[in-house]
């Protein structure tokens, strides 16, 4: 079956860590983004990638990384600088040059 | 920039009833539409989308769209609703010409009551 899969499903962050979140997908898409979701604000844009190497901030990137080294894969980096970092975290893709976007399940990270 | 406003922020309806959940959007040219349904704890499914052509758009579970452009909205509707579609809605927003970037409302909660 073809999707996205974002792992984990929970994730807990110590005080002055980064923590890295895991989104693969198996589409053949080229375009991927990252969300972020709190209550009643709906989605967020935080960084996306419309190519290999290459990703631009959306608007809230201050405090998060990302990396775009294979097509399937879009990691997110939850950094230190990231001061409040309880969030619901949603990664989605899409065919180069279309708008419609899929997501994946999401990933809730906590902060201990 | 675009934006989307939905309006209402929690609705309820009686199971077997009809809904309509508003979204009004802010766009230049005729904008890209979408709507997304999002269960608790879980991702975005796509309901349904209008790029152009016809401005009733049909989707998935028995929903539908309106596009007026007049009235800037992007309603969606669904005759009578089951206690499956209790869920969180979004609206979006795309721009086109290859512009893969989407806006989103802040959401609507549907809760059904039996």
């Amino acid at each position: 079956d073809g999707g996205i899969t974002q792992s984990p499903k929970y994730l807990f962050r110590k005080e002055g860590q980064n923590v890295t979140l895991s989104c693969e997908q198996n589409l053949n898409h080229d375009a991927m983004y990252w969300y972020r979701q709190d209550p009643g604000q709906g989605l967020r844009l935080i960084y996306y990638s419309q190519i290999v190497n290459d990703f631009q901030k959306g608007d809230i990137a201050e405090g998060y990384s990302v990396s775009r080294e294979k097509k399937e894969s879009f990691p997110l980096t939850v950094t230190s600088a990231q001061k409040n970092p309880t969030a619901f975290y949603l990664c989605a893709s899409s065919i180069s040059g279309q708008e419609t976007q899929y997501f994946g399940p999401g990933t809730r990270l906590l902060v201990l | 920039a675009q934006s989307v406003t939905q309006p209402d922020i929690h609705i309820t309806v009686s199971e077997g009833a009809s809904l309509e959940l508003r979204c009004n959007y802010s766009y230049g040219a005729t904008p890209y539409l979408f709507w997304y349904v999002q269960s608790p704890g879980q991702g975005l499914q796509l309901l349904l989308k209008y790029f152009s052509g016809d401005t009733l758009v049909q989707g998935i579970k028995g929903f539908e769209a309106e596009f007026k452009r007049s009235q800037s909205s992007f309603n969606l509707r669904k005759p009578s609703v089951h206690w499956s579609d209790a869920a969180e809605y979004f609206c979006a927003v795309g721009q086109g010409f290859g512009n893969e970037k989407l806006t989103f409302g802040t959401g609507t909660r549907l809760t059904i009551i039996p």
